[in-house]
């Protein structure tokens, strides 16, 4: 069965700062990797996702995600965080074999102060 | 488009007593889930449904959690009798396929807060 790390449960930054959050999965196979997002008092919905091909990965609002096989890791970037980004940030991960349990980290809970 | 359906979205009972959670997935969506996140940790997988058969419930506390689908389409999660530690956030989610590559990209609903005292 897979498993995912975040390295970091909070994270502040001030606005027009960089943002990496750390995510790194334990799982033998082929995965696919996704960072879902959750906004207060909003659900839980999809910021990007890597299934195969270009390691660098684009989502919505800016953010971006790079899949490095060799360290079993999939970080979350954004060059400049806006207030707008506070939030809380879930790392996933599941098999590309057969039926696969999406597997999510403990989540970062990122405070952007203006 | 409509999203996921989840009711109550909050529900405060004693230990012992019984809950049951309610959810409408996106139609045409023929998986459903249904996650726990209790406070500061992520989701963890309760169920997994895809139509009306359970694919994967291994980690379901099957004495006192049990789930249905019966027609594939809306899907009920009860509790009984709740305990302490079931106070957490219960979460429905559906998916149009589970199985293959292209797989996890998941449609969530806003939650259903439990509340055991």
């Amino acid at each position: 069965a897979q498993s995912v790390s975040q390295h970091n449960h909070h994270v502040i930054l001030s606005e027009a700062a960089s943002l990496e959050l750390g995510c790194n999965y334990s799982y033998g196979g082929t995965v696919n990797l996704f960072w879902y997002v959750q906004y207060p008092g909003q659900h839980l919905q999809l910021l990007l996702k890597y299934f195969s091909g270009d390691p660098l990965v684009k989502g919505i609002k800016g953010f971006e995600a790079e899949f490095i096989k060799s360290k079993f890791s999939f970080n979350l970037r954004k060059p400049s965080v806006q207030w707008s980004d506070t939030a809380e940030y879930f790392c996933a991960v599941n098999a590309q074999s057969g039926y696969s349990t999406l597997t999510f980290g403990k989540g970062t809970m990122l405070l952007v102060s203006p | 488009e409509a999203g996921v359906a989840q009711s109550p979205r909050y529900k405060i009972i004693e230990k012992r007593q019984s809950v049951a959670f309610w959810c409408n997935p996106i139609s045409g969506h023929a998986t459903l889930y249904w996650y726990q996140q209790i406070l500061g940790q992520g989701p963890k997988l309760l169920i997994q449904f895809q139509n009306n058969g359970v694919v994967d419930d291994s980690q379901l506390p099957k004495d006192r959690f049990s789930a249905e689908r019966l027609k594939g389409v809306d899907s009920t999660l009860k509790i009984q009798p709740a305990k302490l530690e079931d106070s957490a956030v219960y979460l429905c989610a559906s998916s149009l396929a589970m199985s293959g590559a292209r797989t996890g990209e998941l449609f969530f609903g806003e939650g259903s807060r439990l509340t055991v005292l």
